[in-house]
């Protein structure tokens, strides 16, 4: 089964600072998704992306998918209070969007 | 604007009991999605299913059971509920997979407690 690892667990980066979150996939990536959580409520949709060399931006937030398909990176620039939240990865296992999820990153962004 | 809706944010149930967690959603979406949610695991998925009437098991559907029979609506069924079941769940639905870069979307889950 494939397994994705997201680095690091938790972040605390004062506000303004640049900041990158991974994403690690143990297999080829067909469909890599992207969600932030607010804790105890459900998964916003932030970015899909689909080819290797991929990068797709929204707002200040960032995502790219290398070319060997393999790992992606979230980047937040000038990180503000409200990108606080838990960042997700999702792969698609190759087939009907059956997504595996990482276990996230926890993001806290201080004044 | 899409909409997944959980029609109970707050759950406590007894040891025992039949559950039954519902899931709407606006968007004609064919394929549905229930996961849990647990602090280390992550999001696991428990069974989805491709159109009516029509369910397949997932990563963990030991002790569940799903229903769908209409389009819109996918309910997750907890037979006798386990302390083990205490979870966070989360539906989710996306259009058909011949739909290119399809986004999934998440409803705001349903916190069950079983006590």
């Amino acid at each position: 089964s494939q397994e994705l690892e997201q680095s690091p667990q938790s972040l605390i980066v004062q506000e303004g600072k640049n900041l990158t979150i991974n994403c690690t996939s143990s297999k080829t990536l067909y469909g890599l998704y992207w969600y932030k959580q607010k804790y105890g409520e459900g998964l916003i949709f932030l970015m899909m992306l689909q080819k290797g060399g991929e990068e797709k931006s929204h707002e200040k937030i960032t995502a790219k998918l290398d070319e060997k398909k393999q790992q992606s990176s979230l980047h937040i620039t000038a990180s503000q209070p409200s990108h606080a939240g838990i960042y997700l990865c999702g792969a698609d296992r190759g087939g009907g969007n059956k997504l595996t999820f990482g276990t996230g990153t926890q993001l806290k962004v201080e004044l | 604007d899409v909409k997944v809706t959980q029609s109970s944010r707050y759950l406590v149930k007894r040891t025992g009991e039949k559950v039954f967690l519902e899931c709407v959603q606006d968007m004609d979406h064919e394929n549905m999605f229930w996961y849990r949610q647990d602090p280390g695991l992550g999001l696991r998925l428990i069974y989805f299913s491709y159109d009516v009437k029509m369910k397949e098991k997932g990563d963990i559907p030991e002790g569940y059971s799903v229903s769908r029979e209409k389009k819109e609506r996918f309910s997750l069924i907890l037979e006798s509920a386990s302390t083990n079941q205490t979870s966070m769940y989360l539906c989710a639905s996306s259009p058909p997979t011949r739909v290119s870069g399809n986004t999934i979307y998440f409803g705001e889950g349903s916190w069950l407690t079983v006590v």
